[in-house]
């Protein structure tokens, strides 16, 4: 089985400060891992991902994530936040391709972003 | 390059009703999926199909059939809405995870459906 947790249903910060949100995983063996972000009123779109090598992964609009093995996240950063970054972010998972095994992703709950001018 | 489509955008159902929510996409993808998503849940899986003429039941399969009749079309059906099922529907289509290609989803922009 494999799940996600994103432990904050919102984040508030200040324009121009570092900006943190929170994703946990389990899954049996090596994790795929994603994030997601959703505009109001549009559908889902890919942020970046983290599949092998490098733990820190940068993505679409300055944003990076940082795979951490040990405590099983998998944390969406930005250095600096912009009003327009305002949005819900998702974060998923799913297991390392394995013969006969299943490739649906499970997403977390959402975290609503806001950031404040 | 359309991407994944979903139509109607919006519809308002009487309790009773059947309707159908057609997905079209034109990457040529061979995995498809019907999401919901309603506050507080997040994003929650009702079918998914793995391959043209396939399909298996998500996290919330009842109330809802679906068809992949043709690779790029992925049809979900409410035979009998009711208010319970008053929610922003997404469809999403990926490539099968091998090689270069790992999975990531790619959403059409939602369709919203209310059920009196």
């Amino acid at each position: 089985a494999q799940s996600v947790a994103q432990p904050e249903d919102q984040v508030n910060v200040a324009e121009g400060n570092p900006l943190t949100v929170k994703c946990t995983y389990s899954v049996s063996g090596n994790p795929y891992l994603f994030w997601y972000v959703q505009y109001p009123n549009r559908g889902l779109q890919f942020l970046l991902k983290y599949i092998t090598g490098d733990n820190l992964v940068k993505g679409s609009y300055g944003f990076e994530a940082e795979f951490n093995k040990s405590q099983t996240s998998f944390h969406l950063k930005k250095p600096s936040a912009l009003v327009s970054d305002s949005a819900l972010y998702f974060c998923a998972v799913r297991h390392y391709p394995r013969p006969g095994g299943s490739y649906i992703p499970t997403f977390g709950r959402g975290t609503s972003l806001i950031v404040h001018p | 390059n359309a991407g994944v489509t979903q139509t109607p955008k919006f519809r308002v159902l009487k309790t009773g009703q059947s309707m159908t929510l057609l997905c079209a996409q034109d990457m040529n993808h061979e995995y498809m999926y019907w999401y919901r998503q309603d506050p507080g849940m997040g994003l929650r899986l009702i079918h998914y199909s793995v391959g043209e003429g396939t399909t298996a039941k998500g996290e919330v399969p009842d109330g809802y059939n679906v068809s992949r009749l043709k690779k790029q079309n992925f049809l979900l059906g409410l035979e009998s809405a009711a208010p319970s099922q008053t929610s922003v529907y997404f469809c999403a289509s990926s490539p099968e995870p091998a090689g270069a290609n790992t999975g990531e989803l790619f959403f059409g922009e939602g369709s919203r459906l209310t059920v009196l």
